[in-house]
């Protein structure tokens, strides 16, 4: 079945720092990816996506390219703020009915002033 | 627009008490779902719908029960509440072009 995996937390950085978080799929078919955010008591919120191979997403500084060889969709920001301390959600929806996500674990990022 | 909207947005329950929680969306969206979040664990999938009159399990589906009767509402029962299902229940819709919208979430405790 369809599965992916993110580096485990929590991510500590300080502010203007680069941040990668790591994500790598297991799926069937050529599925879409995402990445959402949630931030401290709230719902989930798109951060960005892509739908095919080679695509970038990118929203808000944050960016992902979907790597078909080496199936993943790491996300990435060049300089982060304080306003960016979350829990960040990779996840993918393959070729099944009902547009079902598969998630990933989340991982926690907390950025210092 | 609102987006998702779900009502309410926490609540307590005894063990054996019943309740549902409300989901509305008004982007005419065909597809929608129950999650539920736990601490250090991602989201869960309970039950979706992919239309109107429609319902389906998913991963974690005992102890729900779930209606659509109207395309934009999701309802999410619970008939014998339990302390295992304290937790906070997200509902999210999608359209064709997949990527979903979540709901501010509903925070349930069960004593």
């Amino acid at each position: 079945g369809d599965s992916v995996t993110q580096m485990e937390g929590p991510v500590t950085l300080s502010e203007e720092a680069f941040l990668t978080i790591n994500c790598t799929y297991t799926a069937t078919g050529y599925p879409s990816l995402f990445w959402y955010v949630q931030y401290p008591g709230e719902g989930l919120q798109l951060l960005l996506k892509a739908t095919k191979a080679d695509d970038k997403g990118s929203n808000k500084g944050f960016e992902a390219t979907y790597r078909k060889e080496t199936t993943s969709f790491h996300l990435e920001k060049g300089s982060v703020q304080v306003s960016d301390s979350a829990v960040y959600f990779c996840a993918l929806v393959s070729n099944n009915a009902g547009n079902m996500l598969t998630f990933g674990g989340g991982t926690r990022l907390m950025v210092k002033p | 627009n609102a987006g998702v909207t779900q009502t309410p947005k926490f609540r307590v329950l005894k063990t054996g008490q019943s309740m549902t929680l409300l989901c509305a969306q008004d982007m005419n969206h065909e597809y929608m779902y129950w999650y539920r979040q736990d601490p250090g664990m991602g989201l869960r999938l309970i039950h979706y719908s992919v239309g109107e009159g429609t319902t389906a399990k998913g991963e974690v589906p005992d102890g729900y029960n779930v209606s659509r009767l109207k395309k934009q509402n999701f309802l999410l029962g619970l008939e014998s509440a339990a302390p295992s299902q304290t937790s906070v229940y997200f509902c999210a819709s999608s359209s064709t072009r997949r990527e979903q919208y979540f709901g501010p979430g509903t925070r349930l405790t069960v004593t």
